[in-house]
């Protein structure tokens, strides 16, 4: 069973980078999905942030782009997410999911992982 | 890219049925037959609930169905249950390889 797991500080300062991962077990990461990030700030709906391919092609949100990193880890299964230069704004729960290639929908999702910015 | 327009509400009694609009723009809805409708309870993850317009994963109910008209996608809830009170949210794919959400809509069974 495709299981998916956020993990990562949960209080981040204004101004610093916001760093997340998502580990997964029950499949391969490089077996042919994508993985993508989505996040919900509070009270409000979902946001994408941006999806890397099994051969580490990365596609993101235009209005993140500038700021966001996102990489796999083969060894461990997982894939991370960094965002820089954080505001409240970016106060959300973060979201890793499955994308699958070719009918882009996400079918497994974990249970998310909630991140506040503040000093 | 701007979200896609939901109407942040809907509601129906039981057993009727009630139809969310998801409209986009002829760069993302009217461009490809990738949209997909999610459905989210408080405090959970989001469930796929439709993709490809009209296709429902296994174990979603057929009162569940998804269609799509120029740049406006349709998910309709037939029967409606106590259990289908949540979150929908529309997706669809866009231009450049990019995914675009709804503001989502919150459907109120009465």
């Amino acid at each position: 069973q495709v299981r998916l797991q956020e993990s990562g500080p949960g209080l981040v300062k204004p101004s610093e980078t916001l760093s997340l991962t998502c580990d997964l077990s029950g499949h391969s990461i490089r077996s042919g999905y994508y993985w993508g990030w989505i996040r919900q700030s509070p009270g409000k709906g979902l946001e994408w942030i941006g999806y890397i391919r099994d051969t580490g092609a990365t596609y993101f949100n235009p209005s993140l782009k500038s700021r966001i990193t996102i990489s796999m880890d083969t060894s461990k299964n997982q894939i991370s997410l960094r965002l820089h230069s954080v505001t409240a704004a970016d106060t959300a729960i973060y979201y890793c999911a499955r994308l699958v290639d070719g009918l882009v929908f996400f079918d497994y999702w974990g249970q998310g992982a909630l991140v506040t910015v503040s000093s | 890219q701007s979200a896609l327009t939901q109407p942040p509400s809907a509601s129906g009694s039981l057993g009727q049925s009630v139809t969310i609009s998801c409209t986009g723009t002829s760069n993302d809805i009217g461009a490809y037959n990738f949209v997909s409708w999610y459905k989210q309870h408080p405090g959970k993850a989001p469930k796929v609930i439709i993709y490809e317009v009209t296709k429902r994963p296994s174990g979603v109910p057929d009162r569940f169905s998804g269609s799509k008209s120029v740049n406006t996608a349709s998910l309709t809830v037939s029967g409606l249950q106590a259990e289908d009170e949540a979150d929908y949210y529309c997706t669809s794919y866009t231009d450049g390889n990019n995914l675009v959400f709804g503001g989502g809509t919150k459907l109120t069974v009465l």
